[in-house]
Order: C-alpha cells, then structure tokens, then sequence
C-alpha cells in the first residue's frame, strides 16, 4: 500500500505569512507524529495524534504553531507569522498504534521562510 | 540536554569494509532502539531496531549491539556498499510512558568508496 504522504513538497513564503502543512499517512495508522529537521540535524518531535485528538503537543516551539487532525487521518500543521527560523524539513510518521514502535516517515515538506 | 550522542558525525568506509556507528543514551526508561537511514530529500527509513531484553539483532549485512549497562548500542554494517551512503540516525524511545516520540541522536554522514 501507500506510504506516508506530505504536500507539498516544497514550500517557500515570506517573514510573517500563514502556511498549512499536509500529512495523509499510511491507511489504518491511529498514530501520527509530527517531527522538524533542521539542516545536519536529527528529527526533533513536535506533536503526535492519536485518532483526533493530539495527546501530546510538548514539542511545539511556540503558540504560532498548531495541528489538527478532524477525522483522524488527514493532519494539518499550521504555521502562523512565519519567521526564517522556522525553515526546515517537517516531517510526518504515521504507526498502527500508539504502543507500536515502528514509525513510518513521509519524504517530507522542506519550508524556506525567505 | 541531549538525550541521545551519536558519533561519529562522518564516516568514510572502503567498499567491502565494515561501517560502525556508536550511540548513547541517558534515560534508563528508553526501551525502543531503532536506526534509520535517510537519502538526500527522503525520509528517515526504519533499518533495524532492539529492544534491551537481547544484546545482538542482525538482519542481514547490519547489526546492532545493545550495551544495557553501558546505556550504547551500535550500528554495524557489513560489507559496506556504494548504495550504503547516506545519513544515519539512532533513535530511541519509551513505549511505557506517554508519547512514544522518538529521540533522534544528530546523525551519521556515512560514504563508503568504491
């Protein structure tokens, strides 16, 4: 089956604009996570869903920062008042459950705040 | 803090050497050890993974070591091929305690010469 997706691919916006990130992971997977890789960097985590809701939002940097997950599939993050420090590759991984280790990472969607 | 230490930050192996990487970490509670190879605009992609209760797994040309006591474990490639290069990530996390995110150590460029 399909693996992790992410749109788009690559992002470019301007200092203060609102940006929308998408995952659409793998069918079947309750779990999704969020993660933001820095250039030369290890993925740092961000948010992770289980169904809708986020149980665990302690990763996000600041308040600009926001994901949804209505339907307990699809996820969102939403970027608000972008700033150059926000570039980076966000990542998002999907795993059956919560308690399942395995995490499956989409390619990616690489966000250069000019 | 830095919860997880990889070295070395780079690495460059001859064709049909042996690549190793060395991993550490400081929370007694991680109980989850994969490793991930990630290609230039990919993903991070599972490679291999332990759990504590054993000291050795190996799926084909890699192998991991787990040090319990020592709190490393590491990443051995054998046979070390052309197509091998890319980064490399050890991980780890807690399937016990909320959020199973995974703690990424920094990386390991690994180029191996043909």
């Amino acid at each position: 089956g399909a693996g992790v997706s992410q749109t788009p691919s690559n992002k470019v916006t301007e200092k203060g604009k609102y940006v929308e990130l998408r995952c659409d992971p793998i069918s079947g997977h309750t779990a999704l996570y969020w993660y933001r890789q820095s250039l030369g960097q290890g993925p740092e985590f961000l948010i992770y869903f289980q169904g809708t809701g986020a149980a665990d939002d302690s990763g996000l940097p600041n308040d600009r920062f926001f994901a949804v997950r209505p339907e307990g599939s699809v996820s969102t993050l939403k970027i608000q008042r972008t700033e150059r420090g926000d570039s980076a590759v966000y990542l998002c991984a999907s795993s059956l459950a919560v308690s399942s280790s395995e995490q499956f990472f989409g390619p990616g969607t690489r966000l250069t705040v000019l | 803090q830095q919860q997880v230490k990889q070295s070395p930050q780079s690495l460059i192996v001859q064709k049909g050497g042996i690549s190793i990487i060395n991993c550490a970490y400081e929370n007694t509670a991680f109980d989850y050890f994969p490793w991930y190879q990630q290609f230039p605009g990919k993903g991070p992609a599972l490679l291999i993974a332990i759990r504590p209760d054993v000291s050795e797994k190996k799926e084909g040309r890699f192998t991991i070591s787990f040090n319990k006591s020592a709190k490393q474990f590491s990443l051995h490639i054998m046979d070390s091929q052309p197509g091998d290069s890319a980064t490399y990530f050890c991980a780890a996390s807690s399937e016990y305690q909320a959020g199973t995110a995974l703690i990424f150590g920094k990386g390991t460029t690994l180029s191996v010469s043909s």
